[in-house]
């Protein structure tokens, strides 16, 4: 069974707008939380990553919001660009370092 | 200079015939990883080895066997190939401190 569900499954923003996927777990034993994003024909690339003792972290245009009790997360993607059009995927683990990973959410920004 | 790469990029072959990917990481890492990702996208981890040891096995079929002959390589062979089989396969390192996996370019093997 899927440990983290992942919505939308595809988005389409303009430029310059605001993209937010949003992830949910289950499993409290999980303790790292990192997004990546992967381009077609490439392999998945890290990110951002957080971790529970933390509810947010931002770099740059690329926002992660974390709710410990609501066991979700999400991530927001500010002034987004055609450059950011991609499939980025939520993903989660704990001490055995096995990511979890959701199932995905195509992201489309038109110019 | 290619952190995680993986030969070959595309494989297509018969059902029915044995295949082996390979990959190598010149990123120092004790820990690699090999995950499938279906035709719609969907990635589930299949074997993670530490320092040449299987320490993840995710209840893949036997005819998959993985072979880590040092640290800086993972290899994936396929036995008896399926039409299921066909897939995207790639290779992950994991950073020990940050826990940051970095993966390969995959190998995309079609199997008719």
């Amino acid at each position: 069974q899927q440990q983290v569900k992942q919505s939308p499954q595809s988005l389409i923003v303009q430029k310059g707008g605001i993209s937010i996927i949003n992830c949910a777990y289950e499993n409290t034993a999980f303790d790292y939380f990192p997004w990546y994003q992967q381009f077609p024909g490439k392999g998945p690339a890290l990110l951002i990553a957080i971790r529970p003792d933390v509810s947010e972290k931002k770099e740059g245009r690329f926002t992660i919001s974390f709710n410990k009790s609501a066991k979700q997360f999400s991530l927001h993607i500010m002034d987004s660009q055609p450059g950011d059009s991609a499939t980025y995927f939520c993903a989660a683990s704990m001490g055995d370092y096995k990511l979890s990973f959701g199932a995905g959410t195509t992201v489309t920004v038109r110019a | 200079d290619t952190a995680v790469s993986q030969t070959p990029k595309y494989l297509v072959t018969q059902m029915g015939n044995d295949k082996s990917i390979k990959c190598e990481q010149n990123l120092g890492h004790d820990t690699m990883y090999w995950y499938k990702q279906d035709s719609k996208k969907f990635l589930k981890i299949m074997f993670s080895y530490n320092n040449k040891e299987l320490i993840i096995n995710e209840t893949v079929p036997n005819r998959f066997s993985p072979k880590s002959p040092d640290k800086a390589h993972l290899n994936l062979h396929i036995n008896s190939l399926e039409l299921g089989d066909s897939a995207v396969y790639f290779c992950a390192s994991r950073h020990l401190i940050t826990d940051t996996q970095y993966f390969g370019p995959g190998t995309r093997l079609t199997v008719l």
